[in-house]
């Protein structure tokens, strides 16, 4: 069975920018939760996607945003980049969630903002 | 709020000696506790996970974590490094509405 991908793996942006990052999650899975994880602020919890509704998110500012469709993919929107955004985005998916099933992750999309 | 503590940022042990990597947590709410491991260029793994069955949780790659109520604890242990354990291990702490993780401890293993 496929694994978690994510794409792109590697994005430089500008400030001032907005930039989509894909996910596709293991197939059967239609739980889908994203991650931010930084030098500075380490992991941090963006949000969880459940069967295209978003479950709950995490402390971050209206400009992430979410997104899942039926086949259970989903995407991530961050618009008016900051410098602070860069970091590695990861996502998981897991079967029913990620608090009770276990989460698979992919390997990340690294985004630099210049 | 629920939050983690990892003691120690890096922890250096010798191939065979025992690993102890130490969390302790905080939550109003009975938890649910992780241990993920992330190599390099990758995302994490789940070693384990605690959620209430049995107090003592065995994971992948002979880990295996105690959870301690009163001590709001749950370290990690292996009885015996291997050199392929060396990477970054993250505690992680999670309830309906938030998921929280320590700040990692970067485990090294000396020959």
């Amino acid at each position: 069975k496929a694994g978690v991908t994510q794409t792109p793996r590697y994005l430089i942006k500008t400030r001032g920018q907005q930039v989509t990052l894909s996910c596709s999650p293991i197939s059967g899975h239609r739980s889908v939760s994203w991650y931010q994880q930084t030098p500075g602020q380490g992991l941090q919890f963006l949000f969880e996607y459940f069967s295209e509704t978003q479950r709950n998110k995490g402390n971050f500012p209206g400009r992430f945003s979410g997104r899942q469709f039926s086949n259970s993919r989903s995407e991530m929107n961050v618009s008016t980049l900051e410098l602070g955004d860069s970091a590695l985005y990861l996502c998981a998916s897991s079967l029913g969630g990620r608090q009770t099933d276990t989460q698979y992750f992919g390997p990340g999309t690294r985004l630099t903002v210049l | 709020a629920q939050s983690v503590t990892q003691l120690g940022s890096h922890v250096s042990v010798s191939e065979g000696a025992l690993v102890l990597l130490r969390c302790n947590y905080s939550s109003s709410v009975p938890p649910y506790l992780f241990w993920y491991v992330q190599y390099p260029n990758q995302g994490l793994q789940l070693l384990l996970k605690y959620t209430s069955a049995a107090t003592l949780v065995k994971g992948i790659n002979g880990f295996e974590a105690e959870f301690k109520k009163s001590e709001t604890s749950f370290h990690l242990t292996k009885p015996s490094a291997h050199m392929s354990d060396a990477a970054e291990y993250f505690c992680a702490v999670s309830d309906i509405d938030d998921m929280r993780f320590g700040a990692g401890t970067r485990l090294t293993v000396k020959p």
